[in-house]
């Protein structure tokens, strides 16, 4: 499978916890976008990156979120001290950037109890 | 920052018509629209998009318009058939630069009765 992947694809955790994720773009693509969608609502755009690069943070997200891409590949994105209102579907995209067609991954569905 | 809306939120036509989903968006600076289709459970899927020097584009049965005075863009799907049913999203951005971030509607819910 060539498309975005994302790990792991369902996370449960108790409030406090730290949790992480990880993004596996298209290989050609030197974008990467971060979004969160909760039940019923579109995804929001949390954050992106071009290569190595985090270009633009969304005011969603707070100083208990931390994304990088070190090496322009793959990327994580951390929450620090979970709360109950951080439960939602975390999706990963990338793109070329020559024309922002953006390529979704499966997701990970994070429940903090 | 752009505010893109979806008009109605759910929608409910017999196997064989016509469907249409209405989008608006705010910022007169968009100049990308995509259009996502998500079944449940699964990811986005990207369907069709138009940029802003396009007024309208097709694939299959399915076909985009886009009305820049009027800043909305539509959703055309033709001989609906039950694996069409799904929720459908629009979605706005300033890319392909800077600016690359798609803004999201609430989606549509498409039920297509058989």
């Amino acid at each position: 499978d060539t498309g975005v992947s994302q790990d792991p694809r369902h996370k449960i955790t108790k409030r406090g916890q730290n949790v992480t994720f990880r993004c596996d773009p298209i290989s050609e693509h030197n974008r990467l976008y971060w979004y969160r969608q909760t039940l019923g609502q579109g995804p929001e755009f949390l954050t992106y990156f071009q290569n190595e690069a985090q270009l633009e943070k969304s005011r969603l997200l707070s100083d208990r979120f931390s994304a990088e891409r070190p090496k322009g590949s793959f990327s994580t994105l951390e929450i620090q001290r979970t709360e109950q209102g951080d439960s939602a579907m975390y999706l990963c995209a990338s793109s070329t950037g020559r024309n922002n067609e953006q390529f979704f991954g499966p997701g990970t569905r994070l429940t903090v109890l | 920052g752009e505010n893109v809306e979806q008009h109605p939120s759910t929608l409910s036509v017999q196997e064989g018509d016509s469907a249409v989903i209405k989008c608006t968006y705010s910022d007169s600076a968009s100049n990308y629209f995509p259009w996502y289709k998500q079944e449940l459970g699964k990811r986005p899927q990207l369907i069709i998009d138009i940029r802003s020097n396009v007024g309208e584009k097709k694939d299959q049965r399915i076909a985009v318009t886009l009305n820049k005075t009027a800043k909305h863009f539509s959703l055309h799907i033709t001989e609906t058939q039950p694996e069409d049913s799904a929720v459908y999203f629009c979605a706005a951005s300033k890319g392909p630069g800077a600016n690359s971030k798609l803004t999201f509607g609430k989606g549509i819910t498409l039920s297509v009765r058989p």
